[in-house]
């Protein structure tokens, strides 16, 4: 089974910081990874797909990279809607994988 | 843009099977993979399985042997059932929907607590 682990666990960052989140896959995924971000009390909302496609109607300050094993999720200038719970999870046609999330708070 | 919907009963007792269904609008049934995932209170997201139109299931090894999944195109639904739950099983259950392209479309969740 493919494991997803993700870091950091939590991340403080103020208005406007350069974020990044990074997913490891414990073994090859090709591009099969997607970022969502997750509010309290709401449902994941999916930001990037195929590790770097960015979904319709997200904010281009998100931008996904990498492919095989190591990936990143970078938010290029958080702003205060941003604060809230990341997820990278592997997802194909046989199985999926989450990584533990990132949450990032205001510092 | 495909939308989903879970429906299902809130409250399921220790040892009774958990039932919900999703219902599809927008997209094709005979396209996507379509998948359960659930998330404890205050904790992370689980896989649960897929299914596709054809009815081929693929489930997560750690609830193989207490889950089954239904398929009706017909319909634009499929319905998962978890047998013999506990209270470990309490839950926001969501309902997926993927594309061939690996676009990832969610429901917006329903919670589903077990309890005497």
């Amino acid at each position: 089974d493919i494991q997803m682990t993700q870091f950091p666990a939590t991340l403080s960052a103020s208005v406007g910081d350069r974020v990044t989140i990074t997913c490891r896959a414990s073994h090859s995924i090709g591009n099969w990874l997607a970022w969502c971000q997750q509010k309290p009390g709401k449902a994941p909302k999916i930001l990037i797909y195929k590790a770097s496609s960015l979904e319709s109607g997200v904010p281009s300050r998100f931008s996904g990279s990498g492919s095989g094993t190591e990936f990143t999720l970078t938010i290029s200038s958080l702003q205060p809607d941003d604060f809230a719970t990341y997820y990278c999870q592997h997802y194909n046609s046989n199985s999926r994988t989450f990584g533990q999330g990132t949450k990032v708070e205001i510092k | 843009q495909v939308q989903l919907q879970e429906t299902g009963p809130g409250l399921v007792k220790p040892s009774e099977t958990l039932s919900l269904t999703c219902t599809v609008s927008g997209g094709s049934m005979e396209s996507y993979w379509w998948s359960w995932i659930r998330q404890p209170p205050g904790k992370g997201l689980e896989w649960i399985g897929y299914i596709y139109y054809s009815g081929k299931i693929n489930s997560n090894p750690s609830l193989m042997t207490r889950v089954s999944m239904s398929v009706d195109t017909s319909k634009k639904q499929f319905s998962l059932k978890l047998n013999s739950v506990t209270t470990a099983d309490t839950a926001v259950y969501y309902c997926t929907g993927t594309s061939p392209r690996g676009r990832d479309y969610w429901g917006q969740g329903t919670l589903v607590t077990v309890s005497s």
